[in-house]
């Protein structure tokens, strides 16, 4: 089993619409979490950190759930801008672990 | 202030060839970590490097190494390349290991 696991997508989706990501890890032990967000042949940049009690920055919302080791990002009201892949990050004795990726598509 | 820098942005290698990739983190940060990106993957993790020490590494074999300077720059070394090191290196760089890693551009990487 992979450490992190996403949706494989790609999430093709029309402006306006609400899009959800998920995630699961395996290691339970696991300190810390994050989505990324990736542009094509570009860096990965941290969109947002992952709390227990759920946290939401504008129309971007993440929650974590430890028992289930189940991470999500929901962004509403997507923007053609939003378009990028997304991944799920998970810190594991002080390293990032990446999942694949999941590639979103805002469309006109 | 700068961010990460790597250099070469791109660069070409054949099989059995040695690389060296290059990184400055930005000011004042003292960890560097070094990750490689396949197409259609994400970034795997190789090294971690504090204060020019090793303090953690990936499941990759012993052809890949790497340094920490003293003043914080990185190299990573890949040597007998092979077809399948052909990918994105990235570099991230924080103040010390835990806190948010800031990734730099990478290098593109193709071995013919």
């Amino acid at each position: 089993r992979k450490e992190v696991e996403q949706d494989p997508g790609p999430f093709n989706v029309p402006e306006g619409a609400t899009v959800a990501f998920n995630c699961t890890y395996s290691n339970s032990a696991s300190q810390s979490f994050f989505w990324y967000r990736q542009d094509c042949r570009k860096e990965p940049k941290l969109l947002m950190s992952v709390y227990s009690s759920g946290n939401e920055d504008g129309r971007f919302t993440a929650q974590l759930n430890r028992a289930s080791q189940y991470i999500s990002l929901l962004i509403r009201d997507s923007k053609l801008s939003d378009s990028a892949t997304y991944l799920c990050v998970v810190r594991s004795q002080g390293n990032l672990i990446f999942g694949k990726g999941t590639k979103l598509s805002v469309k006109p | 202030d700068a961010g990460v820098t790597q250099s070469p942005t791109h660069l070409i290698k054949t099989r059995g060839q040695h690389v060296t990739l290059r990184c400055s983190p930005i000011s004042g940060h003292k960890s560097v970590s070094w990750y490689q990106q396949v197409l259609g993957q994400g970034p795997q993790f190789i090294f971690q490097y504090y204060e020019k020490e090793e303090r953690g590494r990936g499941n990759f074999p012993d052809r890949f190494s790497a340094r920490q300077f003293p003043n914080y720059s990185s190299e990573l070394n890949v040597n007998a390349l092979l077809l399948g090191d052909s990918a994105l290196y990235l570099c991230a760089s924080s103040l010390v290991p835990g806190y948010e890693q800031y990734f730099g551009p990478g290098t593109r990487l193709t071995v013919t």
